[in-house]
């Protein structure tokens, strides 16, 4: 069974980066059937998709955050990573890993796993 | 693609029906919608795929349908387990979105 384990500080200064790993067990970070992405949550808030990263090294963006996020994977630790720099207190969130696999009918990418989330609060 | 989500609270009682809407602001492609519940301090998890495809291990009193710009999620007889808020999420673009929520309250 999938597991996904968020690593990562919970506070981080403004103007800083925001940098927080999630570890894959129980399936394949290799695999090409899958993509895997980071979500957030400001307190209070709904879901924000942040980006998705394969593999192979190719990622794709929310425009919103384009310019400031980075998502790697690094295939040999079985992790995938997100960066986030220049963060002011609107990036304060819960923020998740997930997993995005293909439908059997459509073969697009949602999500079907999560990790737990990680509080990250922006505050000096 | 915005997803609009209403009612924003549904307000009813255990062993009564829910009936959730999803609006989108444009055909999503290949009926790529998908619904998760979400619980206090939790993540979300998956119910539905595919506008209608329940996720594995899901009960069979959470169904779902839809196309094109209009989606529901129904739960037939709720569970005191049931109460949480449920997010709809289309998937057929390349930029991902997130509806507002749906808060399912006793």
């Amino acid at each position: 069974q999938l597991q996904l384990q968020q690593s990562g500080p919970g506070l981080v200064k403004p103007s800083e980066t925001l940098a927080l790993t999630c570890t894959v067990s129980g399936d394949s970070i290799s695999s090409s059937s899958y993509f895997w992405g980071w979500i957030r949550q400001p307190p209070g808030k709904g879901l924000e998709w942040i980006g998705s990263g394969y593999y192979t090294g190719s990622a794709n963006y929310n425009p919103s955050l384009r310019g400031r996020v980075t998502i790697l994977v690094d295939r040999s630790n079985r992790q995938f990573s997100l960066k986030l720099t220049s963060v002011t207190a609107a990036d304060t969130a819960v923020y998740y890993c997930a997993r995005l696999t293909p439908h059997y009918i459509s073969g697009l990418h949602y999500f079907d796993s999560w990790g737990e989330g990680t509080l990250v609060t922006v505050s000096s | 693609i915005v997803l609009t989500q209403s009612p924003d609270t549904l307000s009813l009682s255990p062993g009564e029906r829910a009936t959730l809407s999803c609006r989108a602001s444009q055909t999503v492609k290949s009926r790529s919608l998908a619904w998760y519940q979400q619980k206090p301090g939790q993540a979300p998890r998956l119910l539905i795929s595919g506008a209608s495809s329940r996720a594995t291990d899901i009960p069979d009193r959470f169904s779902a349908g839809g196309s094109g710009t209009e989606f529901t999620l129904t739960i037939s007889r709720l569970e005191p387990e049931d109460f949480a808020v449920y997010y709809c999420h289309q998937y057929g673009t390349s930029l991902l979105t997130f509806g507002g929520g749906t808060k399912v309250e006793i």
